[in-house]
């Protein structure tokens, strides 16, 4: 697997609270993205980064934010937590630039909005 | 925009019968398409992409463009091809946009 981990792997939360998850990876790779799983919707792009503090929305990105401020590490932030947003999110790293396609991810968070 | 689309969510087969996951696209430009597994407590991960043209644990797939489809094929399912399978198109712009998926059983 590639070194790629996702931090907190489970997390439970309340309505209108801040949630970060961390994405971390030892590959040095430049392109990092945050997908949301949901059933009869797949996996969707919320946001990706394609370099240190460059990053750019998805197709699903209201309500969500990023940050990178070093190449091994994508925050991805609820700013306040809706049930809407209780989902299984997975980190995915990609060497890249386009045209390779092949993207690395992670094991997954699964958050839980009450 | 972008849009890929995989009508069937789930798929029951039994072992040894030939097994068809279909993916139709939409893209203005010139598409690179792929397919990723994830197989049960795995991560997700590529199982194969149409440019390199290759069989990977049996699959093949083609791109059609005129029909802009790029079906799944495999002539004799096995037990361990159990999983979720997701279509997938990579953009210009970096993006690679998932299909809704299809979970795909093989019976003894």
């Amino acid at each position: 697997d590639a070194g790629i981990t996702q931090s907190p792997r489970h997390k439970v939360t309340e309505t209108g609270t801040p949630v970060t998850l961390r994405c971390h990876q030892t590959e040095n790779h430049r392109y990092m993205y945050w997908y949301r799983q949901d059933p009869g919707h797949g996996l969707r792009l919320i946001h990706y980064s394609y370099g240190v503090k460059d990053t750019d929305k998805g197709e699903v990105s209201d309500g969500y934010s990023v940050s990178r401020s070093k190449t091994e590490d994508f925050l991805l932030t609820l700013e306040s937590a809706t049930s809407s947003q209780t989902s299984v999110y997975f980190c995915a790293i990609s060497e890249g630039p386009g045209g390779t396609g092949e993207l690395f991810f992670g094991e997954g968070s699964r958050l839980t909005v009450l | 925009a972008q849009r890929v689309t995989q009508p069937e969510k789930l798929l029951s087969v039994f072992k040894g019968a030939p097994v068809e996951l279909k993916c139709n696209y939409s893209y203005s430009g010139s598409p690179e398409l792929f397919w990723y597994v994830q197989y049960s407590r795995q991560r997700l991960q590529l199982l194969l992409r149409h440019i390199s043209r290759e069989s990977i644990k049996g699959f093949t797939a083609d791109l059609n463009k005129g029909e802009t489809s790029f079906h799944l094929k495999k002539p004799f399912a096995q037990e361990e091809d159990s999983a979720m399978y997701y279509c997938a198109l990579f953009s210009n712009d970096y993006k690679l946009s998932f299909g809704a998926g299809t979970t795909v059983t093989v019976r003894a």
